[in-house]
């Protein structure tokens, strides 16, 4: 079946402006979360979603950064006023339940490169 | 928060040998570690995990063990292939839907 999906694959914008990134989960995954991993480190927990309520937003790095998620489907990454250390890859993930416990499945991730 | 540290960076081995990689974590509530294999271009993909109330586990030629004591736990591929050559994290969670990487490591296999 088909995998979690992320658009755009890459983004390149210019300091100050704003982006969204979207990712599509498995289809019925009620758990959704936000990485970021910037380059040569390790996956930076940003967000997570259980359905679309999101109980923890303790690792969105500043308010430039929100996310929100429609219903048990799509969810979207906003980052405001882009700055350069926000230069990063956006993986999202998707796990069928509630709890650690249940695998997490990886999208391929958006490159995102602030100018 | 949870710390997760993971050594060697990088990692080389000959075709056929084995490879081990550490991972050390700070909080001893913590009862859940995966690991994730990243190829160039992919998202991480899950290879095999442990609970805290096992020592080891082992699935084909990956095998996974902890130490609770020491709070650590190893990631351990024999018979290494081409195809193991892939960045491999080290994470560890309280069950609390948060999971807490490690940095990495780059395994490369020797043909």
């Amino acid at each position: 079946g088909a995998g979690v999906s992320q658009s755009p694959s890459n983004k390149v914008t210019e300091k100050g402006k704003d982006v969204e990134l979207r990712c599509d989960p498995i289809s019925g995954h009620t758990a959704l979360y936000w990485y970021r991993q910037r380059l040569g480190q390790g996956l930076e927990f940003l967000i997570y979603f259980q359905g679309n309520s999101a109980p923890d937003k303790s690792g969105l790095p500043s308010d430039r950064f929100s996310a929100e998620r429609t219903g048990e489907s799509v969810s979207t990454l906003t980052i405001q006023r882009t700055q350069q250390e926000d230069s990063a890859v956006y993986l999202c993930a998707s796990s069928p339940g509630w709890g650690s416990y249940n695998e997490q499945f990886f999208g391929p991730g958006t490159r995102l490169t602030v100018l | 928060g949870e710390n997760v540290e993971q050594h060697p960076s990088t990692l080389s081995v000959q075709e056929g040998d084995s490879a081990v990689i550490k991972c050390t974590y700070s909080d001893s509530a913590s009862n859940y570690f995966p690991w994730y294999k990243q190829e160039l271009g992919k998202g991480p993909q899950l290879i095999i995990d442990i609970r805290s109330n096992v020592g080891e586990k082992k699935d084909q030629r990956i095998a996974v063990t902890l130490n609770k004591t020491a709070k650590h736990f190893s990631l351990h591929i024999t018979e290494t292939q081409p195809e193991d050559s892939a960045v491999y994290f080290c994470a560890a969670s309280k069950g609390n839907n948060r999971l807490a990487f490690g940095k990495g490591n780059q395994v490369v296999v020797i043909p």
